[in-house]
Order: structure tokens, then C-alpha cells, then sequence
């Protein structure tokens, strides 16, 4: 099994610009997650989805735009790339909402100048 | 909102010693999970330990325990017989029970075995 998949692993934006940072996962998952890690810091919450069709923000949700569309997808949009926004993301994901484990990506460092 | 607070950004320990990294947490809930993931170079998040708030016992995995201490809010890590593939980034993290797997984390303690 592949686990949890992100691609691209690196990008360089230029402000002002837009991506989609991929995520997808093959364990059957229904929650999946969107994370952020600035240098030195631990991981803070984007978005997060329990199921396909529902998404619902995090802790640092603005500038970000989720979709689930399908169980295994669960992608990340960024419109209008902003410095502020110069980090590594991680997709996770997990079997249900009790204390299930969840499986992370490996990242994707993102740099905006 | 619960707050989770390392309080050692860098520790090192020399090979085959024991180190012990501090987390400390702060929340009103009484029903939650801990956690320590271990995120080395490669920057791979690695589930290292997990335990239940509700359990008075300890958890252990091989060569990692925890000293959990409900009232006192504190979840620190034990690292037995330390060895260079435990040099990584370890952060602790809270997860509220029932609160769809959101965790938060604490800012990371640099743990460096030295050979």
C-alpha cells in the first residue's frame, strides 16, 4: 500500500500566484486532514474532512480552500500565494474519528517569494 | 482550546543513555488522548507512543515510556538505551476524545544522540 501520497514534494509560488497540492490516500480512510509546519514549529490544522462532501476549517484555515469530493482525495488549493504562507504541508489521514492513528504524508515544502 | 507546550527546543544524549523530554498541556477536558510523534530528517511524521487519559497506567512502546500525570497536566517521554536513528524532531500532541482526530501540537524538542 502506498499509504498516504502528496505530491508535488516541492514548489516554488511567486505572490500572488495559485497551486493545488494533492493529497490522496488508499487505506480507505474516512478522515483526512491538512496540516501546516513552519520552521521550527509543530503542526497546525488547516482543514479537515470526516467523510466525502464535508469539510470543515481548522485552526488556520484563511488563504486555504479544501474539496472531497471522493474518499481517497482530498487536495488543498491556495489562491493568491502570500510569503506568510512559505511552508511545509502534510496531508494525513485516519480510519474514524475515535483515537485511531493517523498516518501522515511526506510533506510538501512550499516557498513563495 | 487546549495549548501544548515543549519547554526544551534542543536536548542531546550520548549513545546507550536515557534522555527525557518534557510536554506539558493545558485543558479543561477530562477525555482525551497524547501522543509523541518523532519526525526525523527525512520529515516523515512517526507515531512513537500513545496514551489514553483515562488510564492511570503508563504507556510503553520498546525502548519509549511516558510519565503521564493527569493532574499536574504533564506527558513526558522516557528514551531507554538511546540510539543515532532516534535523532530526529519529537513533538508531543493532544487530541481531544470524540473531536474527529484534531490534534495539536506542541513546538518540538531537537533531540540529538551523539555517538
Amino acid at each position: 500500500n502506498a499509504g498516504v501520497t502528496q505530491t508535488p514534494k516541492f514548489r516554488i509560488l511567486k505572490i500572488g500566484q495559485s497551486m493545488t497540492l494533492q493529497c490522496a490516500q488508499d487505506m480507505n480512510h474516512n478522515y483526512m486532514y491538512w496540516y501546516r509546519q513552519d520552521p521550527g514549529m509543530g503542526l497546525k490544522l488547516i482543514y479537515y474532512s470526516v467523510g466525502a462532501g464535508i469539510t470543515d476549517k481548522g485552526e488556520v484555515p484563511n488563504g486555504y480552500n479544501v474539496s472531497r469530493s471522493t474518499t481517497e482525495d482530498f487536495p488543498l488549493r491556495l489562491e493568491l500565494a502570500a510569503p506568510s504562507q512559505t511552508s511545509v504541508y502534510f496531508c494525513a489521514s485516519s480510519y474514524s474519528g475515535g483515537s485511531s492513528p493517523l498516518h501522515f504524508g511526506n510533506g510538501t515544502r512550499l516557498t513563495v517569494t | 482550546a487546549q495549548t501544548v507546550t515543549q519547554s526544551q527546543p534542543e536536548m542531546s544524549v550520548q549513545e546507550a543513555e536515557t534522555v527525557t523530554l518534557s510536554c506539558t498541556y493545558d485543558t479543561s477536558e477530562n477525555n482525551y488522548y497524547l501522543f509523541w510523534y518523532k519526525q526525523p530528517p527525512s520529515r516523515q511524521m512517526i507515531l512513537v507512543i500513545r496514551q489514553e487519559a483515562y488510564k492511570q497506567q503508563n504507556a510503553t512502546e520498546n525502548r519509549f515510556s511516558v510519565n503521564f500525570q493527569k493532574a499536574a497536566k504533564s506527558f513526558s517521554l522516557k528514551i531507554s538505551d538511546s540510539q543515532l536513528g532516534d535523532t530526529a524532531m519529537y513533538f508531543c500532541a493532544f487530541m481531544k476524545r470524540n473531536a474527529g482526530n484534531m490534534l495539536t501540537f506542541g513546538g518540538g524538542t531537537r533531540l540529538m544522540v551523539k555517538p
